[in-house]
């Protein structure tokens, strides 16, 4: 059974600062996506990976893949206080066609 | 603008009483998807569509139904049968299994 699992949970930051978020999954998988969500919206995709060795940047968010080890990791570079945010990643099974397994999210609040 | 719409935004249950969720989206997706989120936690499934007129169950179908007989719209009803239906409920859409779901804005359900 894939089980993702995400940390910290909770995150909070001055501006400025670098730091990262990790979410591993437990089972192979082949598409790993990443959202934000701020308090009480929708949800907003940040970045899709699909192979190992993967690496996306938007700004200051970088997300990289390492299937082998079965880790993904969101860095924040010189944070600032809009990308405060709830961050999720979620993970595609081999065998599960559309269904997505979510990690519980890291509540980022980046201080002024 | 392309994009999903839910109605709702906010939905009250009395007890014993069936309510329905509505999920529209004009992305001309294949897929759609029904997702819960309890506070501070990830998304769990709750049912998904691949095509027309049809439709499985996702981890947390018990309570809950839906019918996809138009390529727009994917409805969902929780039924008197699911005891703890406060949640924000998240309605998603993507073309093919491998590209990122797109959310709609949501609906929170309580109960009188």
């Amino acid at each position: 059974e894939l089980k993702v699992e995400q940390n910290p949970l909770f995150l909070s930051m001055q501006e400025g600062k670098n730091y990262t978020i990790y979410c591993n999954y437990s089972t192979t998988s082949d598409r790993l996506y990443w959202y934000r969500q701020d308090p009480g919206k929708s949800l907003e995709s940040l970045f899709v990976l699909l192979s190992n060795g993967a690496v996306k940047q938007e700004g200051r968010l970088m997300a990289s893949l390492d299937t082998k080890a079965r880790l993904s990791t969101l860095h924040i570079t010189a944070a600032v206080h809009d990308l405060s945010a709830t961050y999720f990643c979620a993970v595609g099974g081999m065998d599960s066609n559309y269904q997505l397994i979510w990690g519980a999210g890291t509540k980022l609040i980046i201080k002024p | 603008d392309g994009g999903i719409t839910q109605s709702p935004k906010y939905l009250f249950r009395k007890e014993g009483q069936n309510v329905t969720l509505s999920c529209e989206q004009n992305l001309n997706h294949d897929a759609m998807y029904w997702y819960r989120q309890d506070p501070g936690q990830g998304l769990r499934l709750i049912y998904y569509s691949q095509i027309v007129n049809d439709f499985q169950k996702g981890d947390i179908a018990e309570g809950y139904s839906v019918s996809r007989e138009k390529k727009e719209s994917f409805p969902l009803t929780v039924t008197s049968a699911q005891k703890n239906p406060t949640a924000f409920y998240l309605c998603a859409s993507s073309i093919v299994q491998i590209q990122p779901q797109h959310f709609g804005d949501g609906t929170r359900l309580s109960i009188l």
